[in-house]
């Protein structure tokens, strides 16, 4: 059974904090990790697809690097602002399986002005 | 350009009921994804559809889900009879390259969030 753990569960923070999260996956057979950010009822918005080992990544105030030997990947988000407040999925795709994705439980993240 | 879409947006059910979802995704994507999530869990895949072929379903739980995808364009996944633990937001993803490249990103809608009483 193919396990992605992300942690922590939740996180509660104040403005202006910068914070980091972590996803986990098997380091076997690696294909590509994703970054989604999601609010509720809304879609899941796509952050990153990181492919490649030491891949670094930056969207604004949020970077994401990975390490397929180790199999973990690192969520930063630095100066949070109450508009980041949302769910962050980490999703794992297998080599060979057509791009399906397997998606940790989520970090929830809420930021107090 | 108009992103996936998913039809009802909910949808409140008795149990023994019949329920279709719909999802359309991006004109001109190959590749449909359908998943769900339960309760308190992470997001599950459910299938894979490559055109109107069904590439892989091996996460639908049981004979109850029929999915289909005639003429390659929008979807439907059919719950009957919907059961309690059926319960859940279910997402439809589409995306372009599908697993020939591993930079595929899937576009998400915003679920059908299904009740079950």
């Amino acid at each position: 059974i193919l396990n992605v753990e992300q942690s922590p569960q939740s996180l509660h923070v104040q403005e202006g904090d910068s914070t980091n999260f972590t996803c986990s996956f098997p380091s076997s057979n690696f294909y590509a990790l994703h970054w989604y950010r999601w609010e509720t009822a809304k879609s899941p918005e796509a952050l990153f697809v990181m492919t490649l080992n030491g891949d670094e990544k930056k969207k604004g105030r949020i970077s994401a690097t990975l390490n397929t030997k180790e199999g973990y990947s690192y969520l930063y988000i630095k100066g949070s602002q109450p508009e980041d407040s949302a769910t962050y999925l980490c999703a794992f795709a297998l080599y060979n399986q057509g791009g399906k994705l397997i998606f940790g439980q989520g970090t929830e993240l809420s930021v107090k002005p | 350009e108009a992103g996936v879409t998913q039809f009802p947006s909910h949808s409140v059910i008795e149990k023994g009921q019949t329920v279709t979802l719909r999802c359309d995704p991006i004109s001109g994507h190959d590749n449909l994804y359908w998943y769900r999530r339960v309760m308190g869990k992470e997001i599950k895949f459910l299938l894979h559809f490559v055109k109107e072929s069904k590439q892989d379903e091996s996460g639908m739980p049981n004979n109850r889900f029929l999915a289909e995808r005639t003429g390659g364009t929008y979807s439907t996944l059919k719950v009957q009879p919907a059961e309690l633990e059926d319960s859940g937001v279910y997402f439809c993803a589409s995306s372009h390259l599908g697993g020939t490249s591993p930079k595929n990103i899937q576009y998400f809608g915003a679920g059908t969030r299904l009740s079950v009483l």
